[in-house]
């Protein structure tokens, strides 16, 4: 069964940065396109970036280009995102999720929340 | 305001059929396949429809997904209790080098 576990989520401030992971499991990982989508509270699904199976290509939502930088770990099937100069705009639940042969984000992960504020 | 527009909301009693509709433009419905997820309250979206019209293995036969130029639905037919859910539509924007995802539509099961 495939899993992904995000992890990293919290509470900062303002300009603050997190780290957040995705730990991948029961699925050959380099194999796959690795996206995340983000939910702030109370509204729908917004696409944040996304990474190809060898990390030589990365699509990012233009809200966050230059502050958030999509990478990933194929030897310990692990997905990240590092995320800067975080805004309150950016409170919202991050998931990740995983694609191949364009069949789709399935499955994706339970969630880690990201809070700003002071 | 998303790149794709979905209504807000839609409704309809067991047994009936409902469609979701979604909206786009010709750089992305138009010209790539649509994806249809689904998600229950607090809990993580679910791929219910890939490339426009095929079900993931275990997604019933009730479900299902079709194009036409730049606009996209979802038909549910035999409406279930079950199905009361926020349903999201997404596509592959290719001006914006991006996905984009509709707004969202919760579905009420009267």
């Amino acid at each position: 069964e495939v899993q992904l576990v995000e992890s990293g989520g919290g509470l900062v401030q303002p300009g603050g940065s997190l780290r957040l992971s995705c730990a991948a499991s029961g699925l050959i990982f380099s194999r796959y396109w690795m996206t995340w989508v983000r939910q702030a509270p109370g509204k729908g699904l917004e696409w944040v970036a996304n990474i190809k199976e060898d990390g030589s290509e990365k699509y990012y939502v233009d809200s966050v280009k230059g502050r958030f930088t999509i990478s990933r770990d194929n030897a310990k099937n692990s997905l990240y995102l590092q995320v800067n100069s975080l805004r309150a705009e950016d409170t919202a639940i991050y998931y990740c999720a995983s694609s191949r042969d364009g069949s789709g984000f399935d499955p994706w992960g339970q969630g880690t929340r990201v809070t700003v504020s002071s | 305001q998303s790149v794709l527009t979905q209504p807000p909301s839609a409704s309809g009693t067991p047994g009936q059929r409902v469609t979701i509709s979604c909206s786009g433009s010709s750089s992305n419905i138009g010209s790539n396949h649509v994806y249809w997820y689904w998600q229950l309250p607090g809990t993580a979206p679910k791929l219910l429809i890939y490339k426009t019209n095929q079900r993931p293995s275990g997604v019933p036969d009730r479900f299902s997904g079709s194009k036409s130029g730049t606009a996209a639905s979802l038909a549910i037919s035999a409406l279930r209790s079950e199905d009361e859910a926020d349903y999201y539509c997404a596509t592959w924007d290719g001006s914006l080098s991006g996905w984009v995802f509709g707004g969202g539509t919760k579905l009420t099961v009267l």
